[in-house]
């Protein structure tokens, strides 16, 4: 089975600074999806960033970049210039290659922004 | 357009009763996935459905029972409610394939008292 572990229960960040969340995960899988959501207060998953395990190059949508290390089955969240939308819990999903929407969560790091 | 629509909001029931729960996916998704998220964790897969069929199933007890519609809209049932029942229920729809992103809705909130 499937085990996604984020090890950083909270993280806090200054307004205009970077903070980098972990995730690790096990699979003997070679194929697979990973992400980054982001659940705000009002409780909606918003997907925030993903990587297909089969590209070298890391994924990067504006503010937000990750480094995939898929050898140390590593899948950290880079966010630039935070701000104070960012605040928010963030969860790490792992998604096998052909497994549709069923996902399997980390744990999630609350992420707090100083203004 | 509108997202995946779940519901009730929030509602609160007694130890032992049912539930159903409602969730309305995005149009033209035939995809829908059910989690189930108790306070401070990440949600835990329940249900998976596509066209009707039953694709996938989480760890959970055989009180836990899910249903999709020609419609593709779905309920999440849940018989004998327990106290530990308590948490928010995210539903989920996608395009069916391999490339493709689940859309969540913002949950029913159950208590259970």
């Amino acid at each position: 089975a499937q085990t996604v572990t984020q090890s950083q229960p909270e993280m806090s960040v200054q307004e205009a600074e970077t903070v980098t969340l972990s995730c690790t995960y096990d699979t003997s899988e070679s194929d697979y999806y990973l992400f980054w959501y982001k659940q705000p207060p009002s409780r909606q998953m918003i997907l925030v960033i993903r990587q297909e395990a089969y590209k070298q190059q890391n994924a990067t949508e504006n503010r937000f970049s990750v480094n995939f290390q898929k050898a140390a089955k590593s899948f950290s969240l880079k966010i630039s210039d935070s701000q104070l939308g960012d605040a928010a819990m963030y969860f790490c999903a792992y998604r096998r290659y052909n497994a549709g929407n069923m996902l399997t969560f980390g744990g999630g790091t609350r992420l707090m922004v100083k203004p | 357009d509108a997202g995946v629509t779940q519901s009730p909001t929030h509602l609160i029931k007694t130890r032992g009763q049912h539930v159903t729960l409602r969730c309305s996916p995005i149009s033209g998704h035939k995809s829908v996935s059910w989690y189930q998220q108790v306070l401070g964790q990440g949600p835990q897969f329940i249900f998976q459905y596509y066209e009707k069929e039953e694709r996938g199933r989480g760890n959970f007890p055989d009180r836990f029972s899910a249903r999709q519609f020609p419609n593709y809209s779905s309920e999440l049932n849940v018989n004998a409610l327990l106290l530990g029942d308590s948490a928010l229920y995210l539903c989920a729809s996608s395009f069916p394939g391999r490339n493709t992103e689940a859309f969540f809705g913002q949950g029913t909130r159950l208590t259970v008292v």
